[in-house]
C-alpha cells in the first residue's frame, strides 16, 4: 500500500552472502511485522516489533518508529531463504496491518 | 499452538455463485482478519472482527460479508462471485491487546472463479 514502501522490489543473493531489506512508512506506525511468503502462498511470521531490534538465527530486524522505517537483515543466505518477504505495519493496535508490495529474494548456489 | 486453519485449501466457483470460506483458531484470539492476495500485489485487508464487532474496509464493503458465530470461527462470504474475486484468501488472528499484536496467518484458500 501507499503507507508502506518496500525496497528493493527484488534481490539476488549468492549463498553465504547477506543483504538488507527496508520498509519506509509515510505515517507514524506503532508496530511492524515481517513475513516470508512460502511456496504455497501462505505468510510465515518472522518478527513482530513495537521498537528496537530482534534477532532469530540468520535474520535480524530493526524498527525505528521515530524515523519511520524498518529493516530486515539476512546473513549467510541459504537456498531456502528464497521467497517474497513482506513487511506490514499498524498505525494503531486495533486495526489490521497494512502491507508493502514485498521484496522477492532469490538465493543462488 | 499458533495454528490458524483454513478450509478448503482450493476452491473452484462459477461466476454468479456464492462462495463461503472458513477459518478457525484455537488461541482464543480477540481479532480475526480476512485478507485478499493477488499475484504481485500486497495483501489487502478486507474486514476483521474484534470480538463480535465486524469492521469492513470501505472499498470492499459491499463485496464481502462475514460471520463469527463464536470466538474460534470466522467465515468469509461472497454472495455472487465474479472473475475479479479469483485470489488467495488469507485468514489471520491476533490477541489485539496492548503492544503485542502479532498476526498469525493460515495457509490460505486459493479461489478460482470460472
Amino acid at each position: 500500500g501507499d503507507q508502506v514502501e518496500q525496497s528493493p522490489s527484488a534481490l539476488s543473493l549468492h549463498e553465504g552472502t547477506g543483504s538488507a531489506l527496508r520498509c519506509n512508512f509515510t505515517t507514524t506506525m506503532r508496530a511492524v511485522q515481517w513475513f516470508q511468503q512460502n511456496s504455497r502462498g501462505s505468510l510465515i511470521n518472522l518478527f513482530y516489533l513495537a521498537s528496537g531490534t530482534k534477532e532469530n538465527g540468520r535474520l535480524k530486524s530493526t524498527f525505528n518508529s521515530k524515523e519511520s522505517y524498518s529493516t530486515l537483515h539476512i546473513r549467510d543466505a541459504q537456498l531456502e531463504d528464497s521467497g517474497t518477504y513482506f513487511c506490514a505495519a499498524a498505525y494503531n493496535y486495533a486495526q489490521g496491518l497494512t502491507f508493502g508490495l514485498g521484496t522477492r529474494v532469490s538465493v543462488f548456489p | 499452538d499458533t495454528t490458524v486453519k483454513q478450509n478448503p485449501r482450493y476452491k473452484l466457483a462459477r461466476v454468479g455463485k456464492p462462495v463461503n470460506l472458513i477459518c478457525s483458531q484455537t488461541m482464543n484470539h480477540d481479532t480475526m482478519y480476512w485478507y485478499q492476495k493477488k499475484p504481485n500485489q500486497a495483501p489487502k485487508l478486507l474486514l476483521f472482527y474484534y470480538d463480535k464487532i465486524l469492521n469492513r474496509e470501505a472499498d470492499t464493503f459491499e463485496k464481502f460479508q462475514s460471520s463469527r458465530p463464536n470466538n474460534s470461527f470466522c467465515s468469509l462470504y461472497i454472495g455472487s462471485a465474479g472473475l475479479e474475486y479469483s485470489a488467495m484468501y488469507l485468514c489471520a488472528s491476533s490477541r489485539a491487546r496492548g503492544s503485542q499484536n502479532t498476526l498469525y496467518f493460515g495457509a490460505g484458500t486459493r479461489l478460482s472463479v470460472l
